[in-house]
């Protein structure tokens, strides 16, 4: 059964670059039908997509956060990353690592989310 | 950007009676919609995608409906681990542009 794993610093400050890395475990991030990304969900709110990325490296940003945005793989660690730069308190947010089923695509399953905070 | 429109904000209902939450889409999506539930501290969970496939593990109760811009969620007999906040989400765009609506969080009458 696939599973995903958040893992980053809970605690960032104002101006400075968040860091996220998602490990997969149970399937291999390599197959050519899946998608890996990335959702927010501030404290009480909804959710909003961050962005998509492939094994091959092609990536689809959410255009409000694609000039902070990067999202890379590390195939030989099954790993996929997230780096925000420039936060502010907007930011503050559960962060979900997911799978999609293609590049246009709903997503299962989530990983269990990592509360990352933005604050001096 | 397609705007999702979830309503009601919030529904409450008896365990044991039949739930329906509707999803509007601001343009026409076809049948690029899932549901998901989300219980406090927990991750969403995907119940319904193509507007109207149950997931794996999904249990009868649950069935989705619509296509086009108009979508439905129903649960025909509410259960106690249904009480949740339920969210629809587009997959329509090229290139890739998900977006989610408000939620919906279904409540104990």
């Amino acid at each position: 059964q696939l599973q995903l794993q958040e893992s980053g610093p809970g605690l960032v400050k104002p101006s400075e670059t968040l860091s996220l890395t998602c490990s997969v475990s149970g399937g291999s991030i390599t197959s050519s039908s899946y998608y890996w990304g990335w959702i927010r969900q501030p404290p009480g709110k909804g959710l909003e997509w961050i962005g998509i990325i492939y094994y091959s490296g092609s990536t689809y940003y959410n255009p409000s956060l694609k000039s902070r945005v990067t999202i890379f793989i590390d195939t030989s660690k099954n790993q996929f990353s997230l780096r925000l730069s420039s936060v502010t308190s907007a930011d503050t947010a559960v962060y979900y690592c997911v799978r999609g089923i293609g590049s246009i695509s709903w997503f299962d399953p989530w990983g269990q989310g990592t509360l990352v905070t933005v604050s001096s | 950007e397609i705007v999702m429109t979830q309503s009601p904000a919030t529904l409450s209902v008896s365990p044991g009676e039949r739930a329906t939450l509707s999803c509007r889409a601001s343009q026409d999506i076809s049948s690029n919609l899932a549901w998901y539930q989300q219980k406090p501290g927990q991750a969403p969970r995907l119940l319904i995608y193509g507007a109207s496939t149950r997931a794996t593990g999904i249990p009868a109760r649950f069935s989705g409906s619509g296509s086009g811009t108009d979508f439905t969620l129903t649960i025909s007999s509410l259960q106690s681990e249904d009480f949740a906040v339920y969210y629809c989400q587009q997959y329509n765009n090229w290139p890739p542009m998900y977006t989610f609506g408000q939620g919906t969080k279904l409540e104990i009458k």
